[in-house]
Parts: C-alpha cells; sequence; structure tokens
C-alpha cells in the first residue's frame, strides 16, 4: 500500500541549532514529494517540493530537503533554526499524477527551545 | 491574489445535528479537494473534483457524507447526522492542473461535536 512515514512525532530542538526532519515512503517509481508547515489554527503552507531533477531542492523560509531515491526518503532540512519554526511539518507524496492524490504523513511537531 | 477561504472556521454542534461547511478556491483553480484532518493525524482525502464533477469520492463516507460543486466553482460539504467521531478539522484545498499537484490550503473548519 502506498504510504508516507515520519519517524518522529516530536522534535524539540534550541533556537540556532540544525534541524532535520525524517520522511520516507512507500513505492518504487518517483513520486511527487512535499513538504507542509501547519501553524495552529493556520492551513497548511507548501515550503518545498520535487518533482524530478537537481535532487537537492530548495524551499522558503530557508529549508531545504534531499531526494533520495536508493532510500525512499525526502528529509527536511534547515540549518539554523527560529523560534517561529514551530509547527506542525508534513510530508506528502503524489504516487501517481493520474490522480494527482496527495498522501500525507502523520506529522512531525517541532518544538524551539529559547 | 486571495487565498483559499473556508467557513465558517469553528462550529460545534450537538450529535445527530447536521452541518455544513463551504469552500471558495482560489480563482481559476480547476480542482478543488477536501480533506479530513483528525487531531494529530495528516490529512485524508475525503473527495477529489475537477471542475463540478467529483472524480475522486472513494474515501467519503456516503451513508453520512455529501458534497457538491454545482457551478465548478465554490463547494459544500455535509455532514448530515453528525456523530461524535466526526469532530475534527475539515480542509479544503484547491489547484491549478493536476499535474504538478500543488495544492493550496484554506485555514480549514474545526469542528466539535457534542
Amino acid at each position: 500500500a502506498q504510504s508516507v512515514t515520519q519517524p518522529d512525532i516530536h522534535i524539540t530542538v534550541s533556537e540556532g541549532a540544525s534541524l532535520e526532519l525524517r520522511c520516507n515512503y512507500s513505492y518504487g517509481a518517483t513520486p511527487y514529494l512535499f513538504w507542509y508547515v501547519q501553524s495552529p489554527g493556520q492551513g497548511l503552507q507548501l515550503l518545498l517540493k520535487y518533482f524530478s531533477g537537481d535532487t537537492l531542492v530548495q524551499g522558503i523560509k530557508g529549508f531545504e530537503a534531499e531526494f533520495k531515491r536508493s532510500q525512499s526518503s525526502f528529509n527536511l532540512r534547515k540549518p539554523s533554526v527560529h523560534w517561529s519554526d514551530a509547527a506542525e511539518y508534513f510530508c506528502a507524496v503524489v504516487f501517481s499524477s493520474n490522480t494527482g492524490k496527495l498522501i500525507f504523513g502523520q506529522g512531525t511537531t517541532l518544538q524551539v527551545k529559547p | 491574489e486571495a487565498g483559499v477561504v473556508q467557513s465558517p472556521r469553528y462550529k460545534i454542534i450537538e450529535k445527530k445535528q447536521p452541518v455544513a461547511f463551504w469552500c471558495n478556491p482560489i480563482s481559476g483553480h480547476n480542482t478543488l479537494y477536501w480533506y479530513l484532518q483528525n487531531l494529530g493525524q495528516g490529512p485524508e482525502l475525503l473527495i477529489r473534483y475537477e471542475n463540478e464533477e467529483a472524480v475522486d469520492d472513494s474515501q467519503l463516507p456516503k451513508d453520512r457524507f455529501s458534497a457538491e460543486r454545482l457551478k465548478g466553482v465554490d463547494s459544500t460539504l455535509k455532514i448530515q447526522p453528525a456523530e461524535l467521531g466526526d469532530s475534527a478539522v475539515y480542509l479544503c484545498a484547491s489547484s491549478a492542473r493536476l499535474a504538478g499537484n500543488e495544492q493550496f490550503f484554506g485555514p480549514g473548519t474545526r469542528l466539535t461535536v457534542l
């Protein structure tokens, strides 16, 4: 079955520290990959996406993600976290371009310590 | 450019009562999605519209849920009768085209069923 796994439910980092949020997906073909962020009471905002080409993609707010086909992973990174980055982060995958159906992971809650 | 608009933002009802949610997508977006987001989980697709046609409603519990997008623009999602387990956030999203599939999300409607 098509699935997206975010192994870390909750992560706490200190402000200024680096961050990596993990995402793994099932299925063999190259899907479309996304990272969204959701602040409390808000909708989801797209951070970045990967369709093809360079496997390291840059997004908004200083985030980047790297697609690793061999590991079926699409991990999100930021070199220096700001207190405003505290939010819920969702990895999402479109496995079939015919349907465009987004499959979301369960999310990772990021807490930032001062 | 206005984003995806949803109303109401919050709704509290008693079980067995009907409830309706409204969504106005970004102008020009032909594809509209309704998602269900349970607490601590990623969104799950309920239904997808291409213009006024529901092209994927396989996850919509049709015994109590219904949706419409009569003129291919705004959409309404209805629950009748509501059950305690329906308490969740209902998200609406839209996209300009299926391929590439960057979906823009509204703020959601938080439903509480008492």
